[in-house]
C-alpha cells in the first residue's frame, strides 16, 4: 500500500491569508489528484497533475507535482471562507487491482 | 439524475438490524468503490468492483457484504454491526481502476446504536 502523508493535518487561518498544504510519499506516482470535501458531502476532484514539475492553477489555487513525482503541494492565495473543507491528495499507480491511494487529509478552516 | 447518488443519506440502526446502502452512478463508468470515512481517520478503501467483479477486498469484516448487480449499481449490505462501524460511507466510480479520477457520491452517514 502506498502511503501519502499530508501536512499539516489541521489548519485554521484568517480570511485573506495564504497557505500551502503538502502531500508526501516515498512512492512514485503516474499522476496525482487533489480533492476537496465539504462537510456532509463526498470529495470533489479539483485537479490532476501528471508530469513531474507540472504546475496547474485553478483561480486562487496552485497545484504542483514534484519533479520525482513523489510529492505535491497545494497553495491557496487570499483564502476565503468558501475554501473551508478537507483537502485530500490521491496518487495513482499503474499496477495492482486498486490504483488510487488517498492521503491522510488536511482539514482547513478559513475564519471570516 | 447525474453523477453518483447514494441512499439513504442518513441511517440509524441497532446492532441486530439488517440494512442496505445503495449507490447508483450515471456516468457510464466501469469501476465502483466503497469507502469508509471515520472522524480523524484517513479515507479507508473497503471494496473495489471492476465490470461487476470484485477485484479488491481490504480485509473488511464479513458483517459488510457488497453486491454489484450491474456496472451502474452497487450495494453494501449491513448485518450485526458494531458501534465502531458508525461512519460516513462513500461510494465512488471511475472509468476503470487504472488510477482514473474518482467521482464520489454524497455518502451515507451511518450511526450504529
Amino acid at each position: 500500500t502506498q502511503l501519502l502523508e499530508q501536512s499539516p493535518q489541521f489548519l485554521s487561518i484568517q480570511e485573506g491569508e495564504n497557505l500551502t498544504v503538502y502531500c508526501n510519499s516515498s512512492s512514485v506516482f503516474s499522476s496525482l489528484q487533489w480533492y476537496r470535501q465539504e462537510p456532509g458531502e463526498g470529495p470533489v476532484l479539483l485537479v490532476t497533475v501528471v508530469t513531474g514539475g507540472e504546475v496547474k492553477k485553478l483561480k486562487r489555487l496552485t497545484f504542483q507535482f514534484g519533479d520525482a513525482r513523489k510529492d505535491s503541494s497545494l497553495h491557496i492565495t487570499a483564502a476565503q471562507p468558501g475554501d473551508t473543507g478537507l483537502y485530500l491528495c490521491a496518487g495513482a499507480v499503474e499496477t495492482g487491482a486498486n490504483n488510487l491511494f488517498f492521503g491522510t487529509g488536511t482539514r482547513l478552516t478559513v475564519i471570516p | 439524475e447525474t453523477g453518483v447518488t447514494q441512499t439513504p443519506r442518513h441511517l440509524v440502526m441497532g446492532m441486530t438490524n439488517k440494512k442496505s446502502l445503495k449507490c447508483e452512478q450515471h456516468l457510464g463508468h466501469n469501476a465502483m468503490y466503497w469507502y469508509k470515512q471515520s472522524a480523524k481517520k484517513p479515507l479507508e478503501l473497503m471494496f473495489v468492483y471492476s465490470l461487476e467483479e470484485r477485484v479488491e477486498n481490504n480485509s473488511v469484516p464479513s458483517r459488510f457484504s457488497p453486491e454489484c448487480p450491474n456496472s451502474s449499481h452497487l450495494f453494501l449490505h449491513l448485518h450485526t454491526l458494531q458501534p465502531e462501524d458508525s461512519a460516513l460511507y462513500l461510494c465512488a466510480s471511475s472509468q476503470d481502476t487504472l488510477g482514473y479520477e474518482q467521482y464520489f457520491g454524497p455518502g451515507t452517514r451511518l450511526t450504529v446504536t
